[in-house]
């Protein structure tokens, strides 16, 4: 049981490059959600989905895109890198509303 | 709306002693509450969470936490600091009717730095 798996850890981008962030988790979760983490502001929310073909945005949307075709993948697509956007950003997923989340180890990434 | 505040932003204790990482909210509905820690470089762990049972809640590694509806503060609190509980912590909330859809959206204080000193 691997849990919330994210790749790649580490990613340095140029501005305007375009990348996915993968993110994966084999606990049969319905919930998933992408957060960002910059320092003093704790993790902000930016999109989220409560089942396969359902999403939402979250509190800072603008600059990314989610799908969400599978129960198991929740990829966060970067369509035009800038550098507000270099952060740490977290995978999650739980069972429901009430439950726990359960984060990914983090993907640091730095647009030059 | 929600909101979580955390009172502090860094919190310094000598080993041994306690520690109290002070957390209030704001809901409208009954939330459930958690406290995460974070390592250096690492993701985010679950110490705690309450969800409308026992309103002292105990966690992993000692640590414990309070739900005070009255005051709307859910501070973490352990007896003894170890040298490995220096890390950063957050206090978070989640209301499970905020937004359009029944997603209970976790909402994050901005973290509190706790530094252990020997």
């Amino acid at each position: 049981n691997a849990g919330v798996t994210q790749t790649p850890k580490f990613q340095v981008l140029k501005t305007g490059q375009s990348m996915t962030l993968q993110c994966a988790q084999d606990m049969n979760h319905e919930y998933m959600s992408w957060y960002r983490q910059d320092p003093g502001m704790g993790l902000r929310l930016i999109h989220y989905s409560v089942g396969a073909g359902i999403t939402d945005q979250g509190e800072v949307p603008n600059g990314y895109n989610v799908s969400r075709s599978t129960t198991e993948d929740f990829p966060l697509r970067l369509l035009s890198a800038a550098p507000s956007q270099t952060s740490v950003y977290f995978c999650a997923s739980s069972y429901s509303n009430y439950n726990e989340q359960f984060f990914g180890p983090g993907t640091r990434l730095t647009v030059l | 709306a929600q909101s979580v505040t955390q009172l502090d932003s860094h919190v310094s204790v000598s080993e041994g002693t306690p520690v109290l990482l002070r957390c209030n909210y704001s809901s409208s509905y009954s939330p459930s509450l958690f406290w995460y820690v974070q390592h250096p470089n690492k993701g985010l762990q679950l110490l705690l969470k309450y969800t409308s049972a026992a309103t002292l809640v105990k966690g992993i590694n000692g640590f414990e936490a309070e739900f005070k509806k009255s005051e709307t503060s859910f501070h973490l609190t352990k007896p003894s600091a170890h040298m490995s509980d220096a890390a950063e912590y957050f206090c978070v909330v989640s209301d499970p009717y905020a937004g359009g859809t029944s997603y209970g959206k976790l909402t994050f204080g901005q973290g509190t730095i706790l530094t252990v000193h020997p």
